[in-house]
């Protein structure tokens, strides 16, 4: 089956640090990729996707490109920021092949990110 | 302009009496979600409906229903609570297909006591 795997955090970083949270997958075919994350007490919000290989996708400085020949989607971001702290996920969704009328995401455990000032 | 609306965001109810949680989208999408996240847990999908028909997966507690009244409202139906059944839970929806963006709602707080 379909699965995704994220490093471990938690992850701390300073303020003005690069970032960089690992997600590699495991799926037959091609499945669209997101990245999703969720601040405190709150839902999940869509940070960026990207559908095939090789697309990347992009947002709020945070940037992730579709690498079908390692499997992976890692997240990153040049320069955090106090705001960014938040735990971040990492989902896929069906590929072509098993494509069917909805989106199951299969997630990733999630990464917690604290950035300090 | 919030898209998926729960409520209440903060639910406490007594072990074993029912309750419900409510969702309405202003998407018009046609495939709403319910998912059940546990504190630093993925969410995970309890059932989803496809315009009117409904999908259950293959682990959800019977205790879980679920209603579509029309294209724009669900609701979440926990018969009996349990203690373990104290979580966020996270109405989504998406249109038809896969490759779709699933946009989620703000999440219902439960508390069971």
């Amino acid at each position: 089956g379909n699965s995704v795997t994220q490093m471990e955090g938690p992850v701390t970083l300073s303020e003005e640090a690069f970032l960089t949270i690992n997600c590699t997958y495991t799926a037959t075919g091609y499945p669209s990729l997101f990245w999703y994350v969720q601040y405190p007490g709150e839902g999940l919000q869509l940070l960026l996707k990207a559908t095939k290989a090789d697309d990347k996708g992009s947002n709020k400085g945070f940037e992730a490109t579709y690498r079908k020949e390692t499997t992976s989607f890692h997240l990153e971001k040049g320069s955090v920021q106090v705001s960014d702290s938040a735990v971040y996920f990492c989902a896929l969704s069906p590929t072509r092949s098993e494509e069917t009328s909805y989106g199951k995401l299969t997630f990733g455990q999630g990464t917690i990110l604290t950035v300090h000032p | 302009d919030a898209m998926v609306i729960q409520n209440p965001r903060y639910q406490v109810t007594q072990f074993g009496k029912p309750v419900t949680l409510s969702c309405s989208q202003t998407l018009n999408h046609n495939v709403m979600y319910w998912y059940q996240q546990k504190s630093s847990q993925a969410p995970k999908l309890l059932f989803h409906y496809y315009d009117k028909d409904f999908n259950n997966e293959a682990d959800t507690p019977d205790n879980f229903q679920s209603r579509r009244p029309n294209t724009s409202f669900c609701f979440l139906d926990i018969r009996s609570p349990g203690l373990g059944d104290a979580a966020m839970y996270l109405c989504a929806t998406s249109r038809t297909g896969g490759r779709n963006t699933i946009y989620f709602g703000e999440g219902s707080w439960l508390t069971v006591v």
